[in-house]
């Protein structure tokens, strides 16, 4: 069974770069793709980008100019960057996989909070 | 962005109660809509896909309809473990986009 973790600091200073890691346990990274999905505390979900093992990206263009995910296919992880934040940015972070064929998300991890603060 | 609306918000039920939530894409989306359900602490779990196909392992008291702007979640007969937060995702068009979640609650 697929498993998923989310890994990263709780706390991030305003205007500093939010940093988490998925490691991906149970199953290969490869021939699947992986997103990034946020909730912020009481709200509903948000999309935050995907990627591809091969590495190729899409991103939500509301975060478009802050974001980069990126891959390492030998260590089974996938990775979440987002610079620049604020306040607004804190909310639990998920990552998830794809279901084959689809752009649902069928595996998720647990969720990290990420505080945005001073 | 397409904007999905859940209708109700919130839901008061009864166990053994036949439930619908419905989901309204503001433009259409083919089939391309999924279910999750969500408790608190966890992450969404995939419920449906594709509108109407249910995911593997769980259960056939949750069904899927609809295609176009318009869908419904129902559970024909509410069990304790369906007290939960549903939330409709669109996967037709970037950026995919979520729902606000509608709250199944104990009446």
């Amino acid at each position: 069974q697929v498993q998923l973790q989310e890994s990263g600091p709780g706390l991030v200073k305003p205007s500093e770069t939010l940093s988490l890691t998925c490691t991906v346990s149970g199953g290969s990274i490869n021939s699947y793709y992986w997103s990034w999905i946020r909730q912020p505390p009481g709200k509903g979900l948000e999309w935050i980008g995907y990627i591809h093992y091969s590495g190729s990206t899409n991103y939500n263009p509301s975060l478009k100019s802050r974001v980069t995910i990126s891959v390492d296919t030998s260590k089974n992880q996938f990775s979440l960057k987002l610079s620049s934040v604020t306040a607004a940015d804190t909310a639990v972070y998920y990552c998830a996989r794809h279901v084959t064929s689809s752009s649902c998300f069928g595996y998720w991890g647990q969720g990290t909070l990420v505080t945005v603060s001073s | 962005d397409i904007q999905m609306t859940q209708s109700p918000s919130t839901l008061s039920a009864s166990v053994g109660d036949r439930v619908t939530i419905t989901c309204r894409a503001s433009q259409s989306i083919s089939s391309w809509l999924a279910w999750y359900q969500q408790k608190p602490g966890k992450a969404p779990k995939l419920l449906i896909y594709k509108a109407s196909s249910l995911e593997s392992g769980v259960p056939s008291r949750f069904s899927g309809s609809g295609s176009g702007t318009e869908f419904t979640l129902t559970i024909s007969s509410l069990q304790p473990d369906d007290f939960a937060t549903y939330s409709c995702q669109q996967y037709n068009s970037y950026p995919w986009t979520f729902g606000q979640g509608t709250k199944v609650e104990i009446k």
